[in-house]
C-alpha cells in the first residue's frame, strides 16, 4: 500500500451531486495523480500535480476538480459535470522512478 | 507521446506452466517500464521495474521481465504459474525524458491472468 491512504473506500452519490475523493500519502512524494478505471479500458490520468498549489490536467479532466494545498494531501471531487461517475479511482504518488498506489475507492451513483 | 499496448486481455495458463504477458510500448527517448498487479478491488501493487542496466528484470513473486529494446516490448514471465498469481497485470512506461521528472505513468489496458489447478 505504500503509505497512501484512500478514503472511503466504497462511495454513492445521488445525480446532480458533488462529493469529495480523499488521498493522503507520508511518503514526503511531491507528485500525486488521480486515475480512473473502467473495465476494459485500464487506467486514464485525471489529475495530476508536481508540486503542492499546482497541478495538471489530464486526459480525462473534464467533469472533475482537485486541490494540493498540502503535500499530503490531494483530494479529488467529482462534480455533477461528470456525466458517468461511476467507477473505480485511484490516487497515486511518486518518488523519482515508482509510483505507489492506494487501495481505491469505488463510486456509485445512485 | 508515449503509449503502452497490452495485446491480450486474457491469458489462461496450467498451474505449474510458465506464463508469459506481453507488453510493448512507445516514447520519445529511453523509457522507465513497470509492471503492477491488481487482485479484485485493491490498488496496484508493484512487481518490477526496468531503469538502466542488464535487459533481464527480476521481480516480486518469482516475476521476472525482459527489455528488449529493438522490439520495443517489456513482457513479463515466470517459470513457474500460480494459482494466487491470478490477477490483472499492467505494464506502464514513462519517457526519462519527461520534464521535471514528475510526468505520469502511462498504462497499458490490462491483461487478467487466470491459472487453472
Amino acid at each position: 500500500d505504500g503509505g497512501i491512504t484512500q478514503s472511503p473506500k466504497y462511495l454513492f452519490r445521488k445525480e446532480g451531486q458533488n462529493v469529495t475523493l480523499s488521498c493522503e500519502q507520508n511518503l514526503n512524494h511531491d507528485a500525486m495523480y488521480w486515475y480512473r478505471q473502467d473495465p476494459g479500458q485500464g487506467l486514464r490520468l485525471i489529475y495530476y500535480s508536481q508540486i503542492v498549489n499546482d497541478f495538471q490536467k489530464g486526459d480525462i479532466a473534464e467533469g472533475y476538480s482537485v486541490s494540493r494545498e498540502k503535500k499530503e494531501s490531494f483530494p479529488l471531487t467529482v462534480t455533477s459535470a461528470q456525466k458517468n461517475p461511476t467507477a473505480f479511482y485511484l490516487c497515486a504518488s511518486r518518488n523519482l522512478v515508482e509510483a505507489f498506489f492506494g487501495q481505491g475507492t469505488r463510486l456509485t451513483v445512485v | 507521446a508515449q503509449s503502452v499496448a497490452q495485446p491480450e486481455d486474457q491469458v489462461n495458463v496450467a498451474e505449474g506452466n510458465p506464463l508469459t504477458v506481453k507488453c510493448t510500448y512507445s516514447v520519445s527517448g529511453n523509457p522507465y517500464l513497470f509492471w503492477y498487479v491488481q487482485y479484485p478491488n485493491r490498488g496496484l501493487q508493484f512487481l518490477l521495474k526496468y531503469i538502466t542496466g542488464d535487459n533481464l528484470v527480476k521481480g516480486s513473486y518469482g516475476f521476472e521481465a525482459e527489455f528488449n529494446k529493438s522490439q520495443t516490448s517489456f513482457h513479463l514471465k515466470k517459470p513457474s504459474a500460480l494459482v494466487s498469481d491470478s490477477a490483472l497485470y499492467f505494464c506502464a512506461v514513462r519517457d526519462r525524458l519527461g520534464g521535471s521528472g514528475n510526468t505520469p505513468l502511462v498504462f497499458g489496458k490490462g491483461t487478467r491472468l487466470s491459472v487453472i489447478a
